[in-house]
């Protein structure tokens, strides 16, 4: 089973701190994504990757920024966290895009609450 | 603009019975659609998906129906049960022979069956 690994599963940071969110997956799978959950809002996209080094803007990246230095790891990075950037973050990953035939896999979520 | 509408916040069904969850799309373009499942504390899971060249696709208990005239698409789970209560979320893209195109994710239908 791949398994999608977040590496916190809450945080509590003031506004206006660097936070880095960490994400690992086991599976050896090209593409990683960034998403957020929120009430009445459902899953949107922040940041994706298809390859290392390689990032892409999702329909959300305003005050969002993205690493991608190894393949397994795709690292989300909130430049000055504000108090709207409080959210359930769900990393995921897929082989192949994310469309019909790839489904993605995701991570338990990040809980963070910026105060 | 919310391109993949999930009207109902919440459905309550009895088990045993027919649940079924709604999704409307307003792009034409979309192509692919999915349904994930998602438990609290734990990353949506895929369940089951449907490409526009079809308008049923069944496995097991999920059955996905999709209407192209009318923009719908429907979940049903038949028979209910305990464990299918869950947060609902279907997904929409274009797709492409690539298959690296943006998923659109609805609000998500909370699905409560009472024992």
């Amino acid at each position: 089973d791949v398994k999608v690994t977040q590496s916190s599963r809450y945080l509590v940071k003031r506004t206006g701190e660097k936070v880095f969110l960490e994400c690992v997956q086991d599976m050896d799978h090209e593409n990683m994504f960034w998403y957020r959950q929120d009430p009445g809002l459902g899953l949107r996209l922040i940041y994706f990757s298809y390859d290392v080094k390689m990032k892409e803007k999702g329909d959300i990246p305003e005050g969002y920024s993205v690493s991608r230095e190894k393949k397994e790891r795709f690292s989300l990075i909130l430049e000055s966290a504000s108090t709207n950037q409080t959210s359930m973050y769900l990393c995921a990953s897929s082989p192949n895009g994310q469309g019909y035939n790839s489904p993605l896999h995701f991570g338990n979520g990040t809980r963070l609450t910026v105060t | 603009d919310q391109q993949v509408k999930q009207n109902s916040p919440s459905l309550s069904v009895q088990e045993g019975r027919i649940s079924i969850l709604n999704c409307d799309y307003t792009n034409s373009m979309f192509d692919y659609f999915l349904w994930y499942k998602k438990y609290p504390a734990e990353g949506p899971t895929f369940l089951i998906s449907i490409s526009s060249i079809k308008d049923k696709n069944e496995d097991g208990r999920f059955t996905v129906f999709l209407n192209k005239s009318a923009k719908h698409l429907s979940l049903h789970i038949v028979p209910s049960q305990p464990g299918d209560s869950a947060v609902y979320f279907c997904a929409a893209t274009p797709g492409s022979r690539f298959g690296n195109e943006k998923l659109t994710f609805g609000t998500g239908t909370r699905l409560t069956i009472i024992p």
